[in-house]
């Protein structure tokens, strides 16, 4: 079964340090998102992506975030430079089709620790 | 503002007991409702989904939920849980803006342990 994926698993860095959170989305899927979970949080929209372009974004999504899809196949997620409060779980999720309709796979996330 | 609420942290079952995870949610217009289920090391899997209809749904691994507008509820049973179910459960309501972006929010989740 086709399934998204993530590197890295975990990653640990310095306040104000770039880092990059690389996902691999299903093949044919067209539309693509960031959430992000805080230790003991909720999991929270961050910022979704269709046809090159940003559909919607959060609050959280300042810009510091960005994101990205190089190629045909990876959608990254950059912070400029991070704080502490970004330390949280990081997932990327795809769909088929646009909007609620389409169910989103999720990928297991990155677990990112800013020091 | 849309929101959703899982009112119990952690829920612990014996093996073979029904199980019911309780979820509330607020939102202005007819909610899409989402159950995921997130076992350690893995992403958030798609255990079913209520768009519009029948209010009783059924999803994979043997779960059904109940969408009741009056209580703003969209409860998740299972009838006999079995040790594999234990994992962390997360409601989820979703809407769209211009028919695209999807956004998902979600609730706190609720942990399952299943005894012995």
């Amino acid at each position: 079964e086709p399934e998204v994926t993530q590197t890295p698993s975990h990653q640990v860095t310095q306040m104000g340090q770039e880092v990059i959170l690389r996902c691999v989305p299903i093949s044919n899927h067209l539309y693509f998102y960031w959430y992000r979970q805080i230790l003991g949080q909720k999991v929270e929209f961050l910022v979704s992506f269709y046809n090159n372009e940003i559909s919607e974004k959060s609050e959280i999504f300042d810009d510091q975030f960005s994101v990205e899809r190089p190629d045909g196949s990876n959608f990254t997620l950059k912070i400029r430079s991070t704080k502490l409060e970004d330390s949280a779980m990081y997932f990327c999720a795809s769909s088929g089709g646009g909007g609620v309709l389409g169910t989103q796979y999720f990928g297991p996330g990155t677990r990112l620790l800013v020091l | 503002a849309q929101s959703v609420t899982q009112p119990d942290i952690h829920i612990t079952v014996s093996e073979g007991a029904s199980l019911e995870l309780r979820c509330n949610y607020s939102y202005g217009a007819t909610p899409y409702l989402f159950w995921y289920v997130q076992s350690p090391g893995q992403g958030l899997q798609l255990l079913l989904k209520y768009f519009s209809g029948d209010t009783l749904v059924q999803g994979i691994k043997g779960f059904e939920a109940e969408f009741k507008r009056s209580q703003s509820s969209f409860n998740l049973r299972k009838p006999s849980v079995h040790w594999s179910d234990a994992a962390e459960y997360f409601c989820a309501v979703g809407y769209s803006i211009y028919n695209q972006g999807g956004k998902l929010i979600f609730g706190q989740g609720t942990e399952l342990s299943v005894k012995p």
